[in-house]
């Protein structure tokens, strides 16, 4: 299994330009959730879905920030219009709920200039 | 208020074992410890989680008190490649996402 695949790794964009992240979850595992993590308030758990529904999406910080689970192999979290204080590595991670151990994906590190 | 207390840093010699406390005195009956470590610009990784036995796996032992107030994890024969922040993270089950605090940074000394 290839894990948890986060595209793009790197991403640089102006203040105002939405930005899309992307997670493929691991085959099989029923749980997703993405993280953001920065220096100042460490990772936050910003929305997870069971069987592609979101449950709770009260980490979101805004409105700008949109998550989406289209079907059981992808999700997107968008941010639009983004701004500098965006800026930080976002994490997807997934599980099946009979094995509690989360898997992580490497992280998308978004810059907003 | 956090669930747990951790150290914020720790430093042990490469090739010893590695014990890493935590505090979590106002866990309750249905809540789980959990251990993951991240190490520097990957994402967590998950290493080991118990509920009142103590557990072991390939990677780190678990051991859980009596009162299930603390826990330590243990890293039997530490390498350079487990320098990481470690959490530790009391949680009933993990279907509602894991709080992950701010860990201890471990720092193995060649």
């Amino acid at each position: 299994d290839a894990g948890v695949i986060q595209s793009p790794r790197h991403e640089v964009t102006e203040m105002g330009q939405e930005v899309t992240l992307r997670c493929k979850p691991i085959s099989g595992h029923d749980y997703l959730f993405w993280y953001r993590q920065t220096m100042m308030r460490g990772l936050e758990l910003l929305i997870y879905f069971n069987n592609n529904v979101p449950i709770d999406d009260s980490g979101m910080p805004e409105d700008r920030f949109s998550a989406k689970m289209p079907n059981a192999s992808f999700s997107t979290l968008k941010i639009q219009p983004s701004e500098p204080r965006d800026s930080a590595v976002y994490f997807c991670a997934s599980s099946f709920i009979g094995y509690y151990g989360y898997t992580f994906g490497s992280g998308t590190r978004l810059t907003v200039v | 208020d956090a669930k747990t207390t951790q150290p914020p840093s720790m430093d042990c010699a490469e090739g010893r074992a590695a014990n890493l406390p935590c505090n979590h005195s106002t866990i309750s009956g249905n809540e789980y410890v959990y251990w993951y470590r991240q190490i520097h610009s990957q994402g967590p990784q998950y290493i080991i989680h118990g509920l009142k036995n103590n557990e072991t796996n390939e990677m780190a032992s678990l051991i859980i008190t009596e009162d299930r107030k603390s826990s330590t994890l243990i890293l039997p024969h530490a390498t350079l490649r487990d320098t990481a922040v470690y959490y530790c993270i009391v949680e009933g089950g993990g279907a509602d996402g894991l709080t992950f605090g701010k860990g201890t940074h471990l720092i193995i000394q060649p």
